[in-house]
């Protein structure tokens, strides 16, 4: 069965960092892109980040300006989002999604599975 | 950056009735289009992928259609469990979008 767990959420105050986690299991994490999304209180989805299977592509939303990371480890079935000089509007849950793998034949499809998200609050 | 907009923002049906939403890009996305239902406080469900295909395990009730611009998510008889946020998103190029939402509210 497939699981994404994420972890790491809390309370931060403006300027801070975080950095979220979520955890994979249940399929063959190597193979596959990673993607973060973000939902702020009563707004829709909004795409953060994608990491390829061997991060050798990421991704962006241009909004971030440079302050969010992806990474992940492929031995620990890791992905991670690194936040830095936090927001009030950064206050959202983040979730973890698969993403997409060049090793299915047929159609392409993204963001099959996803975590139950970790809220991050940015106030003081 | 390619813009999704769906249409309309809150959708009453009947329990029983059909359901027709529409997602429209700014600029052609091939067939690179999902939909995805939310129920409140649970995590986004994906429903279809490359436009027309149903996820693992959704209801055959559950249909899309359409390519390039203009794609249509069809719920035949809506039950109890459909009313939720629908969304829209294009994965043909970075970066990555979402529709605003529709809303498939009881009537």
């Amino acid at each position: 069965e497939v699981q994404l767990v994420e972890s790491g959420g809390g309370l931060v105050e403006p300027g801070g960092s975080l950095r979220v986690s979520c955890t994979a299991s249940g399929f063959t994490f190597s193979h596959y892109y990673m993607n973060w999304v973000r939902q702020a209180p009563g707004k829709g989805l909004e795409w953060v980040s994608s990491i390829s299977s061997t991060s050798s592509y990421i991704y962006y939303a241009d909004s971030l300006k440079g302050r969010f990371t992806i990474s992940r480890d492929n031995t620990k079935n890791l992905v991670f989002l690194q936040m830095n000089s936090l927001r009030a509007e950064d206050t959202a849950v983040y979730f973890c999604a698969r993403g997409s793998t060049p090793l299915e034949t047929g159609t392409i499809k993204e963001n099959d599975y996803w975590g139950q998200g970790t809220l991050v609050t940015v106030s003081s | 950056e390619i813009v999704m907009t769906q249409s309309p923002a809150t959708l009453s049906v009947s329990p029983g009735e059909r359901a027709t939403l529409s997602c429209r890009a700014s600029q052609s996305v091939s067939r690179n289009l999902a939909w995805f239902q939310q129920r409140p406080g649970q995590a986004p469900r994906l429903l279809i992928y490359g436009a027309s295909t149903r996820a693992t395990g959704i209801a055959d009730r559950f249909s899309g259609s359409g390519s390039g611009t203009e794609f249509t998510l069809s719920i035949s008889s809506l039950q109890s469990e459909d009313f939720a946020v629908y969304y829209c998103q294009q994965y043909e190029s970075w970066p990555r979008t979402f529709g605003q939402g529709t809303k498939v509210e009881i009537k």
